[in-house]
């Protein structure tokens, strides 16, 4: 069972280029996220899906797009890459309502450098 | 709105020693609370959860954490430590009913000394 699958693990990019980071989840679950790991600041939410179909800002959404091709796949594009964009990018998956309580499952991260 | 605050962003222990990792959250509704574990170069894993039902939750490698709505807190706590805990802890909050975002706080580093 693969659970949650990012693409690519590593990246370097120079400054002004664009790419898309992949996520895709096995588990049927409705909402998926992305999110962006710095030291000594956490994970801060960039943007989530709660359901197919649909997108929201999370906390730190400038210089991202994000796309929920269909149920399994959630993509996250920076058009013009920045420095500050330099960080480890997590996706994650999670299922609410009945006995779902909201668990996160995550991916093993991409890690994006920017020159 | 909902809050998560760790107390301590590096905390460090000896091996065998008791491990206490500090959480107090923010919710004007009950909460459901999460430990989430995560090892060098690895994404974030699941330690364990309070959900409403048991106050003190029992998860993986031997943690534990206790739900004290009085003193809004969900401290994580193992009796000895072990060198393979060395990693960074998040603690979580959400709340039930239909979708919810995630709050988290912004983490604990647990180093153990030999």
């Amino acid at each position: 069972n693969a659970g949650v699958t990012q693409t690519p693990k590593f990246q370097v990019l120079k400054t002004g280029q664009s790419m898309t980071l992949q996520c895709a989840q096995d588990m049927n679950h409705n909402s998926m996220y992305w999110y962006r790991q710095d030291p000594g600041m956490g994970l801060r939410l960039i943007y989530y899906s709660a359901s197919e179909g649909t997108t929201d800002k999370g906390e730190v959404p400038n210089g991202y797009n994000v796309s929920r091709l269909n149920k399994r796949e959630f993509s996250l594009r920076l058009e013009s890459a920045a420095p500050s964009q330099t960080s480890v990018y997590f996706c994650a998956s999670s299922e609410y309502g009945g006995k779902n309580t909201g668990e996160l499952f995550f991916g093993e991260g991409s890690r994006l450098t920017v020159l | 709105a909902q809050s998560v605050t760790q107390l301590g962003s590096h905390v460090s222990v000896s091996e065998g020693a008791l491990v206490l990792l500090r959480c107090n959250y923010s919710s004007s509704v009950p909460p459901y609370l999460f430990w989430y574990v995560q090892y060098p170069n690895q994404g974030l894993q699941l330690l364990l959860k309070y959900t409403s039902a048991a106050t003190l939750v029992k998860g993986i490698n031997g943690f534990e954490a206790e739900f004290k709505k009085s003193e809004t807190s969900f401290h994580l706590t193992k009796p000895s430590a072990h060198m393979s805990d060395a990693a960074e802890y998040f603690c979580a909050v959400t709340r039930s009913g239909g979708y919810q975002k995630v709050t988290f706080g912004i983490g604990t580093k647990l180093q153990v000394i030999p």
